[in-house]
């Protein structure tokens, strides 16, 4: 496999209900994150993971709870969500240049489109 | 407050002509800009970058303009083919940080 692949594609979940998003990157990169993607509204960066340490949470509630157990693979652990948490959401992986201008450009897979009723 | 921002919704251009998409953002601390494109069902694909040290970069038939005094950037497609509809996103970011802040998109469509 190739890129960055994220699994479910799609997931109907209740309020009550735990679940989790995966990802996967095949590129060899240092970094992954997560972004939000709702109707009519930019892409809203959650997490990001470097050499998996997670660097940045962007004032994301805790019902969501990020996991990187190695540099490859990401996770999204979802408890308790709320139907306004219905979005797709995105993970991406980028090669970073510490300590130089950003020139990792991301690499995003396919979305989650996550459904909470 | 948005800091980035991609006033036109929606641009319909005819086969063969030029397309130009917009954005502008608030934050002179932003120092590396993206192009991406995005289609339906599909996560977003990388099209074009360019540093604060640029004011141009060109690949093919895509290229990008940066002007620092206006914090505006923007992209420039010709000639516009249908294969190129799609919703496109402008990035900024920061050396130093991972926050690649996107506008909410341009949906473009190429006429026949």
């Amino acid at each position: 496999e190739t890129g960055v692949t994220q699994t479910p594609r799609h997931l109907v979940m209740g309020m009550t209900n735990k679940k989790s998003l995966k990802c996967e990157q095949h590129l060899g990169h240092n970094a992954m994150y997560w972004y939000k993607q709702s109707a009519k509204k930019p892409l809203e960066l959650m997490f990001v993971y470097s050499l998996e340490e997670r660097v940045e949470n962007n004032s994301v509630p805790s019902r969501f709870s990020p996991e990187c157990p190695n540099s490859s693979h990401l996770f999204l652990h979802l408890h308790t969500l709320q139907p306004e948490d219905s979005a797709l959401y995105l993970c991406a992986s980028s090669q970073e240049t510490f300590g130089a201008l950003a020139t990792g450009e991301l690499f995003f897979g396919e979305g989650s489109r996550l459904t909470v009723l | 407050d948005q800091q980035v921002k991609q006033n036109s919704p929606s641009l319909s251009v005819q086969e063969g002509r030029i397309s130009i998409l917009n954005c502008d953002y608030t934050n002179s601390m932003f120092d590396y800009f993206l192009w991406y494109k995005k289609y339906p069902a599909e996560g977003p694909t990388f099209l074009i970058s360019i540093s604060s040290i640029k004011d141009k970069n060109e690949d093919g038939r895509f290229t990008v303009f940066l002007n620092k005094s206006a914090k505006h950037l923007s992209l420039h497609i010709v000639p516009s083919q249908p294969g190129d509809s799609a919703v496109y996103f402008c990035a900024v970011s920061t050396s130093g940080t991972y926050k690649y802040i996107f506008g909410t998109g341009t949906r473009l469509k190429v006429l026949a």
